[in-house]
């Protein structure tokens, strides 16, 4: 079955590191998005891509960078990881051939920086 | 997009109907309303979405009243798995790819 993974699961890492977020999506969608959830707050949207070589800032992009060399992988990038980039990541994946009403989402990554 | 409001959070008795209400009276006419759902610790869950028509699906039923300036998600039979937080979010245009906007949705607890 198709279906929209996300590696690690769980990280720890110390401010200032460089940290990578992968996400693949075997549903061939074009549409891809990375969005962050904090305690006490709705998903908030950091990049998203509308197929290769496309990527677009969201609303809170500051300190992340995202790249999208194929159509199943949109890797999240943390330059230098801050404390308040502590939170749990979701990717989401959506099918604009199919009216793009419908996101699949990840099952998230849970980012400690220390 | 505009924006919505929902309670903080709603109980319901297993087995009972959950209506969800959510108000988006500053809807515009190419705007559909979407809800979705997230059980703890999961990633968001598509639920249903609907422009102008009453919509039903194998999860729920949405119902749009006919201003458009709200509208109501109802889970026939609730079960305990269906305790989750649920978002109801407006957004036009869906074909462009423009991204979802969460706002802090609804707390529904099943009750046994």
């Amino acid at each position: 079955d198709a279906e929209i993974t996300q590696s690690p699961r769980h990280k720890i890492t110390e401010t200032g590191r460089q940290v990578t977020l992968a996400c693949h999506q075997t549903w061939n969608h074009n549409n891809m998005f990375w969005y962050r959830q904090d305690l006490g707050h709705g998903l908030r949207l950091i990049h998203y891509s509308y197929g290769v070589q496309d990527t677009n800032k969201g609303e809170v992009s500051d300190g992340y960078s995202v790249s999208r060399s194929n159509t199943e992988d949109l890797p999240l990038t943390l330059e230098s990881a801050a404390s308040s980039q502590t939170s749990v990541y979701f990717c989401a994946s959506s099918d604009p051939s199919g009216g793009a009403h419908e996101q699949f989402f990840g099952p998230g990554t849970r980012l400690t920086v220390l | 997009d505009a924006k919505t409001t929902q309670p903080p959070s709603m109980d319901c008795a297993e087995g009972r109907a959950a209506n969800l209400p959510c108000n988006h009276s500053t809807i515009s006419g190419n705007e559909y309303v979407y809800w979705y759902r997230q059980i703890h610790s999961q990633g968001p869950q598509y639920i249903i979405h609907g422009l102008k028509n009453n919509e039903t699906n194998e999860m729920a039923s949405l119902i749009i009243t006919e201003d458009r300036k709200s509208s109501t998600l109802i889970l026939p039979h609730a079960t305990l798995r269906d305790t989750a937080v649920y978002y109801c979010i407006v957004r036009a245009d869906p074909r462009s790819a423009r991204q979802l906007t969460f706002g802090s949705g609804t707390q529904l607890t099943v009750l046994p």
